[in-house]
This record gives structure tokens, sequence and C-alpha cells, in this order.
């Protein structure tokens, strides 16, 4: 059973139209982390949740935004869309003190 | 800072032998986590492998080990007995701290490719 759920899985979406990604989980973890992986690169950290409290990483451009209504449920939202924003976007959760990271399938994002 | 480093941006291996993918990295935390996750083409990120800095033995897990040398700050990870189905990008990645969760720092990755 996916514990991690990421849709959709692929998304195309217009230069400067906002969208929206979604994960959720069923692991009950309260963190909740968002990556960025352009093609052929390493997956990147846009920012995280500890329970309610957002963290932002220091380079996330500010086109990205994040929502967290509960536990379960995270968003991705990027209000005006670059062609530099095509990638692959992948949620991870994790439940400190446990080390380990777990990942969704990921949602591809194009951008037309 | 950290930082992680693979020189194999490709990597082509025969059924059933065994293969070694680099990994070095850099850091100054005197305490730290290393990583292996296999990306296959449908995306995923799945875990294979930890190691932490205090661990005395180097991990292991069924097929892969983590050939852990710490002096020379280097992370390999060891796939024995390869199979068609290990083809995939593999990502080492270092585990740091940031606003109480766990940031993962990944190197660019090697793509594996195991050929008949």
């Amino acid at each position: 059973d996916a514990m991690v759920i990421q849709n959709p899985r692929y998304q195309v979406t217009q230069f400067g139209k906002p969208v929206t990604l979604s994960c959720s989980q069923t692991l009950n973890h309260n963190v909740m982390y968002w990556y960025q992986q352009k093609s052929s690169q390493a997956p990147k950290l846009l920012f995280h949740y500890y329970d309610k409290d957002f963290n932002n990483e220091a380079d996330t451009p500010d086109n990205f935004q994040s929502r967290r209504p509960n536990t379960s449920f995270c968003f991705l939202d990027i209000r005006s869309p670059g062609l530099g924003d095509a990638a692959m976007y992948l949620c991870a959760t994790s439940a400190p003190p446990d080390i380990s990271q777990y990942f969704g399938a990921g949602t591809r994002l194009s951008v037309l | 800072a950290q930082k992680i480093t693979q020189t194999q941006p490709g990597m082509f291996v025969q059924e059933k032998e065994a293969v070694t993918l680099d990994c070095t990295y850099d850091t100054s935390d005197q305490s730290y986590g290393l990583f292996w996750y296999k990306q296959p083409s449908s995306g995923e990120m799945i875990f294979l492998i930890y190691q932490g800095s205090y661990d005395e033995q180097n991990a292991t897990e069924g097929r892969y080990s983590l050939n852990f040398q710490k002096a020379r700050k280097s992370a390999n990870l060891v796939i024995s007995a390869s199979q068609l189905g290990d083809s995939a990008m593999y990502f080492c990645a270092m585990r740091g701290y940031t606003g109480g969760g766990n940031k993962l720092t990944f190197g660019t990755g090697t793509q594996l490719k195991v050929e008949l």
C-alpha cells in the first residue's frame, strides 16, 4: 500500500498559470518535505513542515509556497510557473528521531 | 555546508556481477549520516541503505553493502549479484539538520545499467 501519495503524477500547466501539487501520507509522520528535481540533476530541498512550523530553504524562490492544513496533507503552490520550473517534485515524510525519509512517486510538472 | 560528490555519471555491469558506485562527501559535522537511494525511471526514491558516522561496522542490507571509509570521506555502495531490475539512477545523500527536520543533500547521481 502506498504510504506517501502524490497527485497528480503528471501535471501540465501554462506559463504564468498558478498550479498546486498535492501530497498525502498515511504514516502519521510529523515532518513533510518538498524537493525539486530538475532533469538529470539531484533533488533539492525547497522547504519542509515540522508539524505546523514552516521551514523555508534560503534559496527557495518566493514563487514557491506551501500549505499543510493537517498532518496528512501538504500542498506545493507555484504562483507563476516559469519554463525553468519544469521538474519532478518529490514529497517525503519523516518522524524524528527516525532518520529515514519516505518518498512519494513524484509529480512531473511540465510548463508550456 | 555539506557536499556530496558522485563522479560516475554512468556505469555498466553485467548481470550477476558486483558493482561499486562511488560517493565522497565533505562536512564539518562530527555526527552525520549517509544514505543511498535508488530512483527507477518511474521516479520514486527508494531507500537502500544507511551508515551513521559513528557506526563501527559497514552497513549491509541484502545485496547492498556500504564501504564506509571515514578517513577518506567515502561511502561507496556495493551491489552484489546485479540483476536487470537494478538498472536505475542511484543517489548518495547526506543527512543534515534544518528546522527540526532532517535535510538530505544529494549527489548528482550515477545511472546504472545492468546488461545480460
